[in-house]
């Protein structure tokens, strides 16, 4: 079956760090992917996707680009800002009942 | 990109008393609405998918007597908890898609449900 595997947090990094989180997955076929972020007390957002094989889905500053070769999928943004701090999730879309699989999430915070 | 409400976001209901949840899609037509769990620092658990007009598809483990799904139309899907128990304590994530939505899902606030 499908799976999502991403990096285990939590995560704390001082303002304008770099971030990376990493994500890898196992599907049958050609997913979807995607990473969603997670504010404390809310639902989700999609934050970026990629949908074929050497797509880079970008947002906000994140970005995150579809690796075939190495099932891979992480999530990079080169400043992060107290308002990033947030549980981000990777998460791949196969077959035609649009099912999410999720990882774990990370907790990602941001220190001023 | 297209607005889910989800009601209430929290409750707070009696051991033995049923809840229901709303999930609305305001602005587009969802064809398809699932149902999430998420346990304090897990990830989110599917627990059933709707399609509109028919029965509930529930995930291995889901008690389907147990938290009830009616996805009556188009816009709007309803989860029932029914005699609830604290270990039914949870946020409970509702989204929607559908093909012309081009398979995005969109998720709703949540709601936050505790049991006493």
């Amino acid at each position: 079956g499908n799976s999502v595997t991403q990096m285990e947090g939590p995560v704390t990094l001082s303002e304008e760090a770099f971030l990376t989180i990493n994500c890898t997955y196992t599907a049958t076929g050609y997913p979807s992917l995607f990473w969603y972020v997670q504010y404390p007390g809310e639902g989700l957002q999609l934050l970026l996707k990629a949908t074929k094989a050497d797509d880079k889905g970008s947002n906000k500053g994140f970005e995150a680009t579809y690796r075939k070769e190495t099932t891979s999928f992480h999530l990079e943004k080169g400043s992060v800002q107290v308002s990033d701090s947030a549980v981000y999730f990777c998460a791949l879309s196969g077959g035609s009942n649009y099912k999410l699989t999720f990882g774990k999430g990370t907790l990602l915070t941001v220190n001023p | 990109g297209a607005v889910v409400s989800q009601h209430p976001s929290r409750v707070i209901c009696k051991s033995g008393t049923s809840v229901k949840i709303e999930c609305r899609s305001l602005d587009f037509q969802a064809t398809t609405m699932f149902w999430y769990r998420q346990f304090p620092k897990q990830s989110l658990m599917l627990m059933a998918t709707s399609n509109e007009g028919s029965k509930a598809t529930y995930e291995q483990g889901v008690e389907k007597d147990k938290f009830l799904i009616n996805h009556a139309s188009l816009t709007l899907s309803t989860l029932t908890v029914t005699s609830a128990h604290p270990e039914d304590s949870s946020f409970y994530i509702c989204s929607a898609t559908s093909q012309a939505m081009n398979t995005e899902a969109f998720f709703g606030q949540g709601t936050r449900l505790t049991v006493v």
